[in-house]
């Protein structure tokens, strides 16, 4: 079993459309969790980090986390062209651990 | 405040062969962290050091070491290189101590190994 996994995708939704991601992970003890966005040829950078059950809301993003069900999602509101990327979900046990990516393609 | 720097951004190695990739911290940040991302993959990680000490580690074999020094840069070393360690190294800084605030990522070093 993977440490984390995600639908490799592609994901295609229409813009202004909602953006669903979803992850699951295999360790329990895993306290963080992080969202980061990959475009093509860049390096990952970080768009949101849970830590407690629930909700956490910035901007049009927003991510879930479920403990209990090892289970983090993104989801983007009113999703751009520009949201167009790779979206990376990791937890962070010891040392970050990545999923494969799930590709976003948002059509104009 | 400086963002993380790696060096070299593209390198062609021979198979066999060893290679010393470099990367400089985040200003403030006192953890490094290497990864290894083959083309359409995640980031798989490799290690990471905190104080100038390998404090976790991923599924690499020994051939992949590093170090930390005292201002917090770091060098990842490849002994043996082998076709399939050809792959984007990303090194990513990050501040223990300070509240979980996930990690910056340098742009990285392409390695290709014929």
């Amino acid at each position: 079993q993977k440490e984390v996994e995600q639908n490799s995708g592609p994901l295609s939704v229409p813009e202004g459309a909602i953006a669903s991601l979803n992850c699951t992970y295999s360790d329990r003890v895993s306290q963080s969790f992080f969202w980061y966005r990959q475009y093509s040829g860049k390096s990952p950078e970080l768009i949101m980090s849970i830590y407690s059950n629930g909700d956490k809301e910035d901007g049009r993003f927003t991510a879930q986390l479920n403990k209990a069900s090892q289970y983090v999602s993104l989801l983007i509101r009113d999703s751009q062209p520009s949201d167009s990327a790779t979206y990376l979900c990791a937890v962070k046990p010891s040392g970050m651990r990545f999923g494969a990516g799930t590709r976003l393609t948002v059509k104009p | 405040e400086t963002g993380v720097t790696q060096s070299p951004t593209h390198l062609i190695k021979t198979r066999g062969q060893q290679v010393t990739l470099r990367c400089s911290s985040q200003s403030g940040h006192n953890t490094v962290s290497w990864y290894q991302q083959a083309l359409g993959q995640g980031p798989q990680f490799i290690f990471q050091y905190y104080r100038e000490e390998e404090n976790g580690r991923g599924n690499f074999p020994p051939r992949f070491s590093g170090l930390q020094f005292p201002n917090y840069s770091s060098e990842l070393n490849v002994n043996a290189l082998e076709l399939d360690d050809s792959a984007l190294y990303l090194c990513a800084s990050s501040q223990i101590g300070h509240g979980d605030i996930g990690y910056t990522f340098g742009s990285g070093t392409r390695l290709t190994v014929v």
